[in-house]
């Protein structure tokens, strides 16, 4: 079993959908909560960042981490044609940079 | 954007041929990362440095050797490439203060035929 689970898609939305995008996780020890974004041929970017449990809110997106249940979330409010990429989770323990990746899950919205 | 310059971009070898890849930064980052990125897999650690002459092994860093002689440039060889080893290879940066400041370079494009 993977540490990190993550359902790989595809996923596809019209225009202004909200998306909810998830990961699952074994490791009761991860603290940091990443999700990232990629494009096609491109690097990852870092889209948002939590520590701990609980929500962020950034514009259209929202992270929740659910640590009882060892389940974070990314929403997408409004979602637009220009939000079609790969999204990563991501996680890590205390005070350590290095990261467990999920999958992928690649989202298409179409107009 | 992070200034992370990976080189070459794209790349085909041969089997069994030495291959090295370059990640420049020019953010004075302490820490560096290589990852391999496949299908079904995600992105994997491969290894990662946090100072010069200071590096250590990820979870996927067999075939692969790292060097990290100034802060800027952190290098991956392959030793002697197999066809296992054609994926995207992605170098990141961190300043070590948490998750939050990872940042991605663009990816090198590795083909070994």
């Amino acid at each position: 079993q993977k540490e990190v689970e993550q359902d790989p898609g595809p996923l596809s939305v019209p225009e202004g959908a909200i998306v909810s995008l998830n990961c699952t996780y074994s490791n009761s020890a991860f603290q940091y909560f990443m999700w990232y974004r990629q494009y096609s041929r491109k690097g990852p970017e870092l889209l948002m960042y939590t520590y701990s449990s609980g929500n962020k809110e950034d514009g259209r997106f929202t992270a929740q981490v659910d640590k009882s249940s060892k389940y974070i979330s990314l929403f997408i409010r409004d979602s637009q044609p220009s939000d079609s990429a790969t999204y990563l989770c991501a996680m890590s323990l205390y005070n350590t940079d290095k990261l467990i990746f999920g999958t992928g899950t690649r989202l298409q919205v179409f107009p | 954007d992070a200034g992370i310059t990976q080189s070459p971009r794209h790349k085909v070898t041969e089997t069994g041929t030495p291959v090295t890849l370059r990640c420049h930064q020019t953010e004075n980052h302490r820490y560096m990362y290589w990852y391999r990125q496949d299908p079904g897999h995600g992105l994997r650690l491969i290894h990662y440095s946090y100072g010069v002459k200071d590096t250590d092994k990820g979870e996927v860093s067999d075939g692969y050797s790292v060097s990290r002689s100034k802060t800027e440039d952190f290098l991956l060889t392959l030793e002697s490439a197999t066809s296992s080893q054609t994926s995207v290879y992605f170098c990141a940066i961190s300043d070590g203060a948490g998750g939050n400041t990872i940042y991605f370079g663009e990816g090198s494009w590795l083909t070994v035929v």
